[in-house]
């Protein structure tokens, strides 16, 4: 089975903190996401790696950044959380071809709250 | 107009009953129709996939696509409480790695 974790599932920051998301696969995927998911919006990308070093910007990157340095880690960066960045926060995994199926495996999530 | 459409629910029925979900969308590259399931402060898990047009059906589940009409469907049998959860569809076209989720539909089942 592929697991993808998540190392913290509940963190409370406050305005201007910096924070870190972890996320690790375990199954030699190409592809990582990150996305936040809030009620009435669903699943926006944030930013996606589809490879070591590389990043691509997703529908909502403004407020973060992303660092993929070894294959099996993507983390997410908030360089000053702001309280709109209250979510819970997904990251996702997938094999690299981008003509088969590649279903996205879903971490549990991190549910962050900024005060 | 959102390119994936779903009815947020919540979406009550009595156990055993048959359920239909339901997604619409306009992009007509879309190629690739996923449900999810996701549980409550659960991460999505992924319970069917299907490729262009057809049927496709794992155990109660089966998943339709009707790509003439842009519309996909799941439908669960014989449904469980333990079917309770948030119902997401996702499709991503050829040669992209961006999947387009719907908002998902919240699902109750009655014991």
């Amino acid at each position: 089975d592929v697991k993808v974790t998540q190392s913290s599932r509940y963190l409370v920051k406050r305005t201007g903190e910096k924070v870190f998301l972890e996320c690790v696969q375990d199954m030699d995927h190409e592809n990582m996401f990150w996305y936040r998911q809030d009620p009435g919006l669903g699943l926006r990308l944030i930013y996606f790696s589809y490879d070591v070093k590389m990043k691509e910007k997703g529908d909502i990157p403004e407020g973060y950044s992303v660092s993929r340095e070894k294959k099996e880690r993507f983390s997410l960066i908030l360089e000053s959380a702001s309280t709109n960045q209250t979510s819970m926060y997904l990251c996702a995994s997938s094999f690299g071809a981008q003509g088969g199926a590649n279903v996205l495996t879903f971490g549990a999530g991190s549910r962050l709250t900024v005060l | 107009q959102k390119e994936v459409e779903q009815d947020p629910g919540p979406l009550s029925v009595p156990e055993g009953a048959i359920v239909s979900l339901n997604c619409t969308y306009s992009n007509s590259a879309f190629q690739y129709f996923m449900w999810y399931r996701q549980y409550s402060r659960k991460g999505p898990e992924l319970l069917m996939y299907t490729y262009s047009s057809g049927n496709k059906e794992d155990g109660r589940f089966t998943a339709q696509v009707d790509k003439s009409s842009k519309y996909i469907s799941l439908f669960i049998r014989d449904s469980q409480p333990s079917d309770s959860a948030t119902y997401l569809c996702a499709m991503r076209a050829s040669g992209t790695y961006k999947y387009i989720f719907g908002t998902g539909t919240r699902l109750k089942v009655l014991a």
